[in-house]
């Protein structure tokens, strides 16, 4: 089973600083990798896919990066605004037999300051 | 509306009570999943459809829950018998081969479900 860890649990950094979450799979073997966003009491909102035969997709103030050799992918923010603050998970697909059906981690819990 | 809505919002139920959770996926999506999310946890898997066939329900924790997509679009995840365990988020989403980034899911808002 693909187990998905994402580190730190939490983060809490001052209004306008770059910052970087991390997210680690173990098994290289993936279709694509999805980064989301989380509010209190809300759904997931989809903010970046990567495509396997992708190193890293960009919007807006964030990027995140790829790589399936070392089973690992970032999200980076940059100048970190209070309205960023929320909890960011990460996902990866099972195989195709349960339809892509996704493995997240535990999420990053950001806090941007003012 | 045109994302995937889950309908109640909130569901408080007594120990022992039936619950049923309702998602409405997007037009045209085939597939559908269900997730589980626990307080401070990423949401875990529990079943997926492919249009009315149900291909995968490994992720049921017991045989108290049940899911079931008749008609291909609206599913409903049922819950007998309520425990104190099942206290979680419910997420329904669905995705599309067809879609302009194939297979990507778009999740609705979620059912928390509070059993007391």
């Amino acid at each position: 089973k693909q187990e998905v860890t994402q580190i730190p649990a939490a983060l809490s950094v001052p209004e306008g600083e770059n910052l970087v979450l991390n997210c680690s799979f173990t098994d290289s073997a993936i279709y694509n990798l999805q980064w989301f966003r989380q509010d209190p009491g809300k759904g997931l909102t989809s903010l970046l896919l990567i495509q396997s035969s992708q190193r890293e997709q960009t919007s807006g103030r964030l990027n995140a990066s790829l790589d399936k050799s070392s089973g690992r992918s970032t999200l980076y923010i940059a100048a970190s605004q209070p309205g960023d603050s929320a909890t960011y998970l990460c996902a990866v697909p099972s195989n195709s037999n349960s339809g892509y059906a996704l493995n997240f981690g535990k999420g990053t819990s950001l806090l941007v300051t003012p | 509306g045109a994302g995937v809505s889950q309908s109640p919002r909130y569901k408080v139920a007594k120990r022992g009570q039936d619950v049923a959770l309702r998602c409405d996926p997007i037009s045209g999506h085939v597939s559908l999943f269900w997730y589980q999310q626990a307080l401070g946890q990423g949401p875990e898997f529990l079943t997926y459809f492919q249009n009315e066939a149900q291909l995968d329900k490994s992720g049921l924790p017991s045989d108290r829950f049940f899911a079931e997509r008749p008609e291909g679009s609206v599913s409903t995840l049922k819950i007998q018998r309520t425990q104190q365990e099942d206290s979680a988020v419910y997420l329904c989403a669905s995705s599309s081969p067809l879609d302009p980034r194939p297979n990507e899911q778009y999740f609705g808002p979620g059912t928390r479900l509070t059993v007391t």
